[in-house]
């Protein structure tokens, strides 16, 4: 596996439901971010990671709820959703906090019923 | 907080035309991105510009830093059906936060062949 990659790619999941998000870089970066990307709309910044610690969390709802067990691995929670969180939801990676070249994953595209 | 106008929003070309597609803000930039994201896929950074005045070349594409440090451009020559996509670009202020990068809306191009 190379670059960034997210697992699943897609997701169907009920309000009551919880599930898990899942991305893995592969490029020795250490800084992994959350975007939510909506139609027409530009791009979300959810949370940043450096070095495994959260640095930001940009007033997210706490039904979100992210991990990053170590600098490759970072995890999006969800548990009751609301339907206008469906969305594509991506992971990002880059050096560090101060390289702004940020390289994404293709994203899970989460439908909420 | 700070916004990128990113314009046109959609363009419409022939194949083989040139497309240019251009980015402002009202705040100063000292980081310019440009990515690309095909259907279902995440964005793939293209080019990223840290100097104005900067010219920087990935092949069919150009792309150049504002001398104001407040826009950007993004040039494709002689376009090709696989140029389809949307682009984005996305910039970095000293004055944001970390590795904050701000998004534009982005130019969805499609190319008629």
């Amino acid at each position: 596996e190379t670059g960034v990659t997210q697992t699943p790619r897609h997701l169907v999941m009920g309000m009551t439901n919880k599930k898990s998000l899942k991305c893995e870089q592969h490029l020795g970066h250490n800084a992994m971010y959350w975007y939510k990307q909506s139609a027409k709309k530009p791009l979300e910044l959810m949370f940043v990671y450096s070095l495994e610690e959260r640095v930001e969390n940009n007033s997210v709802p706490s039904r979100f709820s992210p991990e990053c067990p170590n600098s490759s691995h970072l995890f999006l929670h969800l548990h009751t959703l609301q339907p206008e969180d469906s969305a594509l939801y991506l992971c990002a990676s880059s050096q560090g906090l101060q390289a702004y070249e940020q390289y994404f994953g293709p994203g899970t595209r989460l439908t909420v019923t | 907080g700070q916004q990128l106008n990113q314009s046109p929003q959609s363009m419409f070309i022939q194949e083989g035309e040139d497309v240019s597609m251009n980015c402002t803000s009202s705040s100063i930039f000292n980081t310019w991105l440009w990515y690309k994201q095909d259907p279902g896929e995440g964005p793939v950074l293209l080019i990223a510009l840290y100097k104005a005045g900067e010219l920087t070349s990935n092949g069919r594409l150009t792309a150049q830093f504002g001398i104001t440090r407040k826009d950007s451009f993004l040039n494709i020559s002689a376009s090709i059906p696989s140029d389809v996509g949307i682009y984005f670009c996305a910039g970095h202020s000293q004055k944001t936060s970390g590795s904050r990068l701000t998004f534009g809306e982005g130019t969805q191009l499609t190319v008629n062949p």
